[in-house]
């Protein structure tokens, strides 16, 4: 059973553009929703995170959106960069620390 | 040192043989984690410790897997009588107190391969 899904499993976006990754879930007890983005041959490294008491959290050019009734969360790259391309992975938590991963988003982006 | 560091890096066992992967968390990190990373997927979670007290071993997919962390600092995850399908990448992270639930610090993972 997958408790969260993610889709695109790719994307292609060119330099400058916005980024879109979303992810659904089913768990309606999840209470932390983070981004990983993982480069290859590396760990994945948190991104940005989310409780779902808020709607939406922006850091810099990232930005999670969250729709608690509709159990969906979405993570934009706006002004996206060559260096932004990797791999990214929503995720959940409850309560404790064990976090289930979508299958991730491999984001290639093209100058 | 400044990361979780995981060895090795790369590992090739013929099927059969047993493994160790070993994990050194951040210094002072109460929680470890294990999790097994297949081609093209997310990580997917094994085992997790407080301390040297293994709180959860759920995600552990047969008793041919182990995982110890007997002084509290380093883990060995150890895969006994390999099979192709254990073939993954096996992350280890660490948190601490200090940090929100779900913030976790990963090594690079040791790639195995089973022929």
């Amino acid at each position: 059973q997958q408790q969260v899904k993610q889709s695109p499993q790719s994307l292609i976006v060119q330099k400058g553009g916005i980024s879109i990754i979303n992810c659904a879930y089913e768990n309606t007890a999840f209470d932390y929703f983070p981004w990983y983005q993982q480069f290859p041959g590396k760990g994945p490294a948190l991104l940005i995170a989310i409780r779902p008491d808020v709607s939406e959290k922006k850091e810099g050019r990232f930005t999670i959106s969250f729709n608690k009734s509709a159990k969906q969360f979405s993570l934009h790259i706006m002004d996206s960069q060559p260096g932004d391309s990797a791999t990214y992975f929503c995720a959940a938590g409850a309560g404790s620390y064990q976090l289930t991963f979508g299958k991730g988003t491999k984001l290639s982006v093209i100058p | 040192g400044a990361g979780v560091s995981q060895s090795p890096r790369y590992k090739v066992a013929k099927r059969g043989q047993d493994v160790a992967l070993r994990c050194d968390p951040i210094s002072g990190h109460v929680s470890l984690f294990w999790y097994q990373q297949a081609l093209g997927q997310g990580p997917e979670f094994l085992t997790y410790f407080q301390n040297e007290a293994q709180l959860d071993k759920s995600g552990l997919p047969s008793d041919r897997f182990f995982a110890e962390r007997p002084e509290g600092s380093v883990s060995t995850l150890k895969i006994q009588r390999t099979q192709q399908e254990d073939s993954a990448v096996y992350l280890c992270a660490s948190s601490s107190r200090g940090h929100a639930p779900g913030e976790l610090f990963f090594g690079e993972g040791s790639r195995l391969t089973v022929l």
